[in-house]
C-alpha cells in the first residue's frame, strides 16, 4: 500500500518563474493538504483539496494556487517566486476535510529559489 | 484562533534518560492535539493524538503526553532515550471547526547523547 508520494523531491528555480509540485494520496484518501515548511520552523497549511475544491485556505498569497484530479491527486502551483518561497513543500493526505484523526504525510519537495 | 508554544527549541539528554517535550497550546474550543516525529530529508510522522478521549495519550516508540486543560499543555514524554530518537518533534492544535487543518508549533530538536 503506497503512501503519499510527491515529486519531484528536489528542484532549483530563479526568482519570478513559476513552479508545479505534485502529489498523489496515500490509497483511499480522498483530501489533500498542502503545507509550507521554512528552514527550521514548524509546517503551515496552504490549504486543502476536497472533491476539486480549494476548501480551507491558510494565509498565502494568491500566487499560491492549487488543483485536484478526479483520481484525488493534487498540484500545487506557485508564480512569480520570490527568495522567500524557498522551503520544504509537504503534501498530507486524509479520509475527508473534517477528519481530525492522523494526517500522513509525504517526503516533501524541496525548493530552492536563487 | 489557535496556536501552538514549543518551548525549547533544542533539547538534549543522554541515552537512558527522561525525555520531556513542551508544548503549550491557544485554542477557543475545545482542542485535538497531535505530536508528529520528523526524521532528516523526510515527511511527517503520527506519534500521537488526543481526541477528547483519555487524557493520558499512548503513542509509538514508547512516547505518551498528557492532556491538561487547566494549563492548557500537552507535553510529551518519554521514560528512557534511545539513539533512534534523534529527530525533529511538533505539536499540533486542531478542533471541530478548522478540521485537519492543522496549526504547527515551531518545532523542538531532540539531540540523544550516549
Amino acid at each position: 500500500d503506497a503512501g503519499v508520494t510527491q515529486s519531484p523531491t528536489h528542484l532549483i528555480k530563479t526568482r519570478g518563474q513559476q513552479v508545479t509540485l505534485r502529489c498523489s494520496p496515500k490509497s483511499g484518501h480522498d483530501t489533500v493538504s498542502w503545507y509550507q515548511q521554512a528552514l527550521g520552523q514548524g509546517p503551515q497549511f496552504i490549504f486543502q483539496y476536497y472533491e476539486e475544491e480549494e476548501r480551507q485556505r491558510g494565509n498565502f498569497p494568491d500566487r499560491f494556487s492549487g488543483h485536484q484530479f478526479p483520481n484525488y491527486s493534487s498540484e500545487l502551483n506557485v508564480n512569480a517566486l520570490l527568495l522567500g518561497d524557498s522551503a520544504l513543500y509537504l503534501c498530507a493526505s486524509s479520509s475527508g476535510p473534517a477528519n481530525t484523526g492522523e494526517l500522513f504525510f509525504g517526503e516533501g519537495s524541496r525548493l530552492t529559489v536563487l | 484562533a489557535q496556536s501552538v508554544t514549543q518551548l525549547g527549541s533544542h533539547v538534549s539528554v543522554s541515552e537512558g534518560a527522561l525525555v520531556l517535550l513542551r508544548c503549550n497550546y491557544s485554542s477557543s474550543v475545545p482542542p485535538y492535539l497531535f505530536w508528529y516525529v520528523q526524521y532528516p530529508n523526510q515527511g511527517l510522522q503520527l506519534l500521537l493524538k488526543y481526541t477528547s478521549a483519555a487524557t493520558l495519550v499512548k503513542g509509538i516508540n514508547g512516547f505518551e503526553a498528557e492532556f491538561k486543560k487547566s494549563e492548557t499543555s500537552f507535553h510529551l514524554t518519554k521514560p528512557s532515550a534511545h539513539m533512534s530518537d534523534a529527530a525533529e518533534y511538533f505539536c499540533a492544535v486542531t478542533n471541530n471547526n478548522a478540521g485537519n487543518m492543522l496549526t504547527f508549533g515551531g518545532g523542538t530538536r531532540l539531540m540523544v547523547k550516549p
